[in-house]
């Protein structure tokens, strides 16, 4: 079935560092690819998605471009703020019920 | 945008009882809600889906009778654990959302520790 994976943490950068948070996937057809966020003590939010090959998605700084030919959607950014402390999940629409199938996050601690 | 609660945030019970966590969409109709389940350091895994007015369907190797879904409105569903032993403790989500997959909101997630 489809999966992802993505790189286990914890990941700690002192700020302003370059982030990269790695992301590959198998699926059978075409999913949409997404980068979830979960604040401390917050629900998981949408951070940006790609809905086909080549497309790149971006927001607040965070960049993320689909693969197909890599079947990859790395996570990117290139200078990171303590504020952007929290875990990060990779996941793709592929679920039977149109849920969502997740990585397993990748928890980023930037230290000031 | 859209926000979702999740109720209780925590719970500690004793093995047998019951639980019931509650799961609300604020200021939107969701016409479909999911329930996941995550375990540390693992992914989120989907339990079940939940549409509003009709039957939960559960992911294959999720008990439907330890795990009662109701979704009797377009802004609750709620999840209760029956019986629960110390394996059901874990941190379980909702999500909900309408047809377009970007438009999935996120509750904040129910820690239950079972003892």
């Amino acid at each position: 079935g489809d999966s992802v994976t993505q790189m286990e943490g914890p990941v700690t950068l002192s700020e302003e560092a370059f982030l990269t948070i790695n992301c590959t996937y198998t699926a059978t057809g075409y999913p949409s690819l997404f980068w979830y966020v979960q604040y401390p003590g917050e629900g998981l939010q949408l951070l940006l998605k790609a809905t086909k090959a080549d497309d790149k998605g971006s927001n607040k700084g965070f960049e993320a471009t689909y693969r197909k030919e890599t079947t990859s959607f790395h996570l990117e950014k290139g200078s990171v703020q303590v504020s952007d402390s929290a875990v990060y999940f990779c996941a793709l629409s592929g679920g039977s019920q149109g849920n969502l199938i997740f990585g397993k996050g990748t928890k980023l601690s930037v230290k000031p | 945008g859209a926000v979702v609660s999740q109720h209780p945030s925590w719970v500690i019970c004793k093995s047998g009882t019951s639980v019931k966590i509650e799961c609300r969409s604020l200021d939107f109709q969701a016409t479909t809600m999911f329930w996941y389940r995550q375990f540390p350091k693992q992914s989120l895994m989907l339990m079940a889906t939940s549409n509003e007015g009709s039957k939960a369907t559960y992911e294959q190797g999720v008990e439907k009778d330890k795990f009662l879904i109701n979704h009797a409105s377009l802004t609750l569903s709620t999840l209760t654990v029956t019986s629960a032993h110390p394996e059901d403790s874990s941190f379980y989500i909702c999500s909900a959302g309408g047809g377009s997959l970007d438009t999935q909101y996120f509750g904040p997630g129910t820690r239950l520790t079972v003892l």
